[in-house]
């Protein structure tokens, strides 16, 4: 079974300040994992996606994310947040394989908010 | 070029009545989703299809939820004797084909509200 969890329903920064949100996965096969932004009244908009490859992934919007097996962790980070930025954002996860093939789990979101 | 449409954007409805969703997937993806997205909640999986048929229906939550996809493109939710639980936003995503190295691309959703 797949799930993820996301520490924090709302985290709120100023300007300029470091973006940390945190996702934690739970899977009995090796993940693949998706950040994805929902800005208001607009679709899902993917960020970025581990798939196996590089730990550390760079996704659109100057984000990234780091994927941590030792700590069943895919934080996702910003150096420096814009107003721009302020929306929820949702972890999923994934497998490749038998009868959830393409199945994305997702997590409870975490809104952000940018304070100017 | 078009992104995944919904329609309608918006239904409100009476407890009982039936309701139909209709999601326009991007033009060539073959693969289609559903999630429910409730209110304070992640979406959660529904149904998806490779082509015409449904690959997996596992997270229809009962029998009151049917979905079709008939001529491979268009695919249509179907909700019976619907109840106050189901309002929700409902999304479709579609992709290229199945599998995780292909981008879903969600829809805006549809607000369904049952009264």
């Amino acid at each position: 079974a797949q799930s993820v969890t996301q520490l924090g329903s709302h985290v709120s920064v100023s300007e300029g300040a470091l973006v940390l949100l945190r996702c934690n996965y739970s899977s009995s096969v090796p993940p693949y994992l998706f950040w994805y932004v929902q800005y208001p009244n607009q679709g899902l908009q993917l960020l970025l996606k581990y798939t196996s490859a590089a730990t550390l992934v760079k996704g659109i919007n100057g984000f990234e994310a780091e994927f941590k097996k030792s700590e069943t962790s895919f934080h996702l980070t910003k150096p420096s947040a814009h107003m721009s930025d302020a929306a929820e954002y949702f972890c999923a996860v994934s497998d490749d394989r038998g009868s959830t093939l393409g199945r994305l789990y997702f997590g409870r979101g975490t809104q952000l908010t940018v304070w100017p | 070029g078009a992104g995944v449409s919904q329609t309608p954007s918006n239904k409100v409805t009476e407890k009982g009545k039936y309701v139909e969703l209709r999601c326009d997937p991007i033009s060539g993806h073959t693969a289609l989703y559903w999630y429910r997205q409730s209110l304070g909640q992640g979406p959660e999986f529904l149904i998806y299809f490779q082509g015409t048929g449904a690959a997996d229906d596992s997270g229809l939550p009962n029998d009151r939820f049917f979905a079709v996809r008939p001529e491979g493109s268009v695919s249509t939710l179907k909700i019976q004797r619907t109840e106050r639980g189901d309002s929700a936003v409902y999304l479709c995503a579609s992709s290229l084909r199945l599998g995780v190295n292909n981008e879903q691309f969600f829809g805006p959703g549809t607000r369904l509200t049952v009264l």
